[in-house]
């Protein structure tokens, strides 16, 4: 089943920070993020496992929440290129192979 | 190190025709995923291998839709007959299934218009 990701849209003006939020209505084993600009494929910004692990990359950090099911994406003063479109993929267990769900992605739009 | 490779990268063709997308994955890499992805219903994975091996392919929409690797360097997704509604961005992953962080490499995605 498709996690639902929150909000499905957000503008920002530079420096300003955002959170994007991923629910799955089954227990998860991993949340892989990606970051996906205008025409192009996505790309991978940060996975985390099963253990409440926390990454970051850049300004960029993540959480992952196992007993709520829910991932969250954090961004810091935020930047011009930060611009795109997030997804959140979801894996349910270690043995699937790496099968992701996708939610339907954040549309995050930073502004000067 | 290239990454994944697809192509082509624009297809324009009418109802009816067959159509066959084409992937070749990073060398050593032994997943490989094929996506689409349509403004209404995201972006939804179609069918993946691990070692040249179909695993799951649940998401195939209909019979018209075939995949296959033959190798591990190369794969493809075809449409037979093709459908205005098969009209998408057609995106294929690979990653190193024994590595850690399972990281899924894009290709840079075949954009298809069925007439």
């Amino acid at each position: 089943q498709q996690p639902v990701q929150s909000p499905q849209a957000v503008i920002l003006r530079e420096g300003e920070d955002a959170v994007i939020n991923c629910s799955s209505s089954k227990a998860l084993y991993s949340v892989h993020w990606y970051r996906q600009k205008h025409g192009e494929a996505p790309v991978f910004l940060m996975i985390l496992l099963k253990g409440g692990e926390q990454k970051g990359h850049e300004k960029i950090s993540a959480s992952f929440n196992e007993k709520k099911q829910q991932s969250s994406l954090y961004l810091t003063a935020s930047q011009l290129s930060y611009s795109g479109t997030y997804f959140c993929g979801t894996e349910t267990a270690y043995n699937q192979g790496g099968k992701l769900i996708f939610g339907q992605g954040t549309e995050l739009s930073v502004k000067p | 190190d290239a990454g994944v490779i697809q192509s082509p990268r624009h297809e324009v063709t009418e109802m009816g025709q067959e159509v066959t997308l084409r992937c070749k994955p990073i060398s050593g890499h032994n997943s490989l995923f094929w996506y689409r992805q349509t403004m209404m219903r995201g972006l939804e994975l179609l069918i993946y291998f691990n070692n040249n091996v179909p695993i799951d392919d649940s998401g195939m929409p209909e019979d018209r839709f075939s995949a296959k690797m033959p190798n591990a360097s190369f794969s493809t997704l075809k449409i037979q007959p093709s459908e205005p509604r098969d009209s998408a961005v057609y995106f294929c992953a690979s990653r190193h299934r024994d590595r850690g962080g399972n990281e899924q490499f894009f290709g840079p995605g075949t954009r298809l218009t069925v007439l």
